[in-house]
């Protein structure tokens, strides 16, 4: 389950089942929101957007679900993989804007 | 390269000392941003370059830190005067397009140099 750790989120899946990272954004204006994957050493990694004017996208095992009534994104990976572990951010903007406001992050744990 | 590339990966610093962290971005992204992460936390807004525009250096956290970028192209971040809490992930990323409607932000991330203040 879910549990706020001493810094980020934590969240630990069975390898083989579906994980669901939650996202809450802060602007209402924000018309595009990017999830990335960091992986330990490594710098963040785009693995999904979707504009304001869709309420689903899907990819390869991931699918990203935009609901702008509440401000929330989640990402949706399925048949979670050992190479999941990472931590995920969810980043949004505005088409105008240069700058992505960033989540805080929330680290998933596959457990064997 | 292929991809945004960071130098060096690992640098230890003595308190005080001045140290530059470099960025090559990908070629033609017109957009360089530097981030700092400190250990299990998010990402921290330092500086954005966009083409010949004067820089965005509103995330600097102090006067110690500076940033250029030369031709447009490689970035060097400076901290000078070194305290221990510098100490963190200096991430730089790249972006080939910035702004108008349909435009992607997406930015591309190099590894990081992990930044240690004795």
């Amino acid at each position: 389950g879910e549990s706020v750790g001493l810094h980020l989120p934590t969240l630990s899946v069975q390898e083989g089942d579906n994980s669901i990272i939650n996202c809450a954004y802060s602007n209402s204006a924000s018309d595009y929101f990017i999830w990335y994957k960091q992986e330990s050493g490594k710098g963040p990694q785009f693995i999904i957007d979707i504009r304001s004017n869709m309420d689903k996208r899907q990819g390869q095992r991931v699918t990203v679900l935009l609901n702008k009534t509440v401000k929330h994104l989640s990402l949706q990976i399925a048949a979670t993989q050992p190479g999941d572990s990472a931590v995920y951010f969810c980043a949004e903007t505005m088409d105008s804007n240069y700058q992505l406001i960033w989540g805080a992050g929330t680290k998933l744990i596959i457990k064997p | 390269g292929a991809g945004v590339s960071q130098s060096p990966s690992n640098k230890v610093t003595e308190k005080g000392k001045d140290v530059e962290l470099r960025c090559d971005p990908i070629s033609g992204h017109t957009a360089l941003y530097w981030y700092r992460q400190s250990l299990g936390q998010g990402l921290e807004f330092l500086i954005y370059f966009q083409g010949n525009s004067a820089p965005d250096k509103s995330g600097l956290p102090s006067d110690r830190f500076s940033a250029e970028r030369t031709g447009g192209s490689v970035s060097t971040l400076t901290i000078q005067r070194t305290q221990q809490e510098d100490s963190a992930v200096y991430l730089c990323a790249s972006s080939p397009r910035i702004g108008g409607p349909g435009a992607k932000n997406i930015q591309y991330f190099g590894a990081g140099t992990r930044l240690s203040v004795l």
